[in-house]
């Protein structure tokens, strides 16, 4: 069964506290991308990967750090220095570069109190 | 900035009845893609037109491209109450900016 996998679906933490999200693609794409989504508006690149050790700062990268050890996984950590984390946030992964066609997977919607 | 805009924001018709989204965007492009997105759900992706491409075709789906008014519609005939989604247009910038930018979307709701 081959897809983007993120976990947990639903992740509450308070405030100042750093927090992961796992990404994991079983597809063999080189590309995976992180976006964020406020309520009502479209997607915001924060993090992508073109290569496993290598990634670049999207268009909101401050107060977020992504690492690319694996092909399968691009892991997102939500610091304390993100001064709006509630949102929910979207991984998805592309077999050429971001313009191609991406996969999305499910999501995990993050509220921080 | 947000390269492609979406209008209408919201659109409500009923079951049977065409829908029609339409997309504007700011600066030259190499393809325009359309994603569908289920309420609290990823996105999906629904067709990809190159910037050489006017039309394209995939099932009830029908997507325009003007390159000429940086604008691309998308129809979807013979509405079902399944099509009730968001949908999103997103851009790949010729001017290598290496990132798809997307709209803020259209939220489509179908009435049985």
């Amino acid at each position: 069964d081959g897809g983007i996998t993120q976990s947990p679906k639903y992740l509450f933490r308070k405030e100042g506290q750093n927090v992961t999200l796992s990404c994991e693609q079983n597809l063999n794409h080189d590309a995976m991308y992180w976006y964020r989504q406020d309520p009502g508006q479209g997607l915001r690149l924060i993090y992508y990967s073109q290569i496993v050790n290598d990634f670049q700062k999207g268009d909101i990268a401050e107060g977020y750090s992504v690492s690319r050890e694996k092909k399968e996984s691009f892991p997102l950590t939500v610091t304390s220095a993100q001064k709006n984390p509630t949102a929910f946030y979207l991984c998805a992964s592309s077999i050429q570069g971001p313009g191609g066609e991406q996969y999305f997977g499910p999501g995990t919607r993050l509220t921080v109190t | 900035s947000q390269q492609g805009e979406e209008d209408p924001q919201a659109l409500s018709i009923q079951e049977g009845e065409n829908a029609t989204m339409n997309c504007s965007y700011k600066t030259s492009i190499n393809n325009l893609q359309w994603y569908r997105q289920n309420s609290g759900r990823g996105l999906v992706h629904l067709i990809l037109i190159r910037s050489n491409e006017r039309e394209k075709h995939s099932g009830r789906l029908r997507v325009t491209l003007d390159t000429s008014k940086k604008s691309s519609s998308l129809l979807i005939t013979a509405s079902r109450a399944a099509d009730t989604a968001s949908y999103f247009c997103a851009t790949d910038s010729i001017q290598g900016a290496q990132k798809l930018v997307f709209g803020q979307g259209t939220r489509l709701t179908i009435n049985p």
